[in-house]
């Protein structure tokens, strides 16, 4: 079956400039985090949305990032005035979540965001 | 917060060897833990899950125990083959913080044939 995918899986940019990376999670799954995965180091967590809404933002690292799920599937994550920082491979991962011991979380092939 | 440390690669052994990558956690609650793997040029894949003390996860001929009295979730095989080569992370869950994951750094696996 379809596993989550992420569009496009190289983006290039200049610092300043807006960029959009798209997730389309696994059918059915409620649940969908963003995560970001700096070289040579471990994936870390940015935001959390249970259906529509953002249930958990605690990880974005600034207000030049910003999440949606308008109709609780598709995620756009949105960085602003991009900086040279801000290069990472960015993943995303849906999970069926609210059944019980049904918390495996399945990844994404990325993104890799590269500011130049 | 809730933390997880790992051993520092890259950790080269020889076709056959015997592995281990240690695995230590912080945690407030009462975690799952997770061993995930990245092949190369490959996406994030979960390898093997304990979600309470003393289960034993496996998969592969890869190993880990759950050991709530050292905090420890250390990754094991018998005999490793060379498409074992992988970044190996050690990472942590909590319902309770509605399943985020926490990853460690990452270790390295070289295995020479």
């Amino acid at each position: 079956g379809a596993g989550v995918s992420q569009t496009p899986s190289n983006k290039v940019t200049e610092k300043g400039k807006y960029v959009e990376l798209r997730c389309d999670p696994i059918s059915g799954h409620t649940a969908l985090y963003w995560y970001r995965q700096s070289l040579g180091q471990g994936p870390e967590f940015l935001i959390y949305f249970q259906g529509t809404g953002a249930a958990d933002d605690s990880g974005l690292p600034n207000d030049r990032f910003f999440a949606v799920r308008p109709e609780g599937s598709v995620s756009t994550l949105k960085i602003q005035r991009t900086e040279r920082g801000d290069s990472a491979v960015y993943l995303c991962a849906s999970s069926p979540h609210g059944l019980a011991g049904a918390n495996e979380q399945y990844f994404g092939p990325g993104t890799r965001l590269t500011v130049t | 917060g809730d933390s997880v440390t790992q051993m520092e690669g890259p950790v080269t052994l020889s076709e056959e060897a015997f592995l281990t990558i240690n695995c230590t956690y912080t945690a407030t609650g009462y975690p799952s833990l997770f061993w995930y793997v990245q092949y190369p040029g490959e996406g994030l894949q979960l390898l093997l899950k304990a979600t309470k003390a003393d289960d034993k996860g496996s998969n592969k001929g890869f190993e880990a125990t759950y050991r709530k009295e050292t905090t420890s979730f250390h990754l094991e095989k018998g005999s490793v083959q060379v498409s074992d080569s992988a970044v190996y992370f050690c990472a942590l869950s909590d319902e309770s913080r509605d399943d985020k994951i926490i990853f460690g750094k990452g270790t390295r696996l070289h295995i020479l044939p």
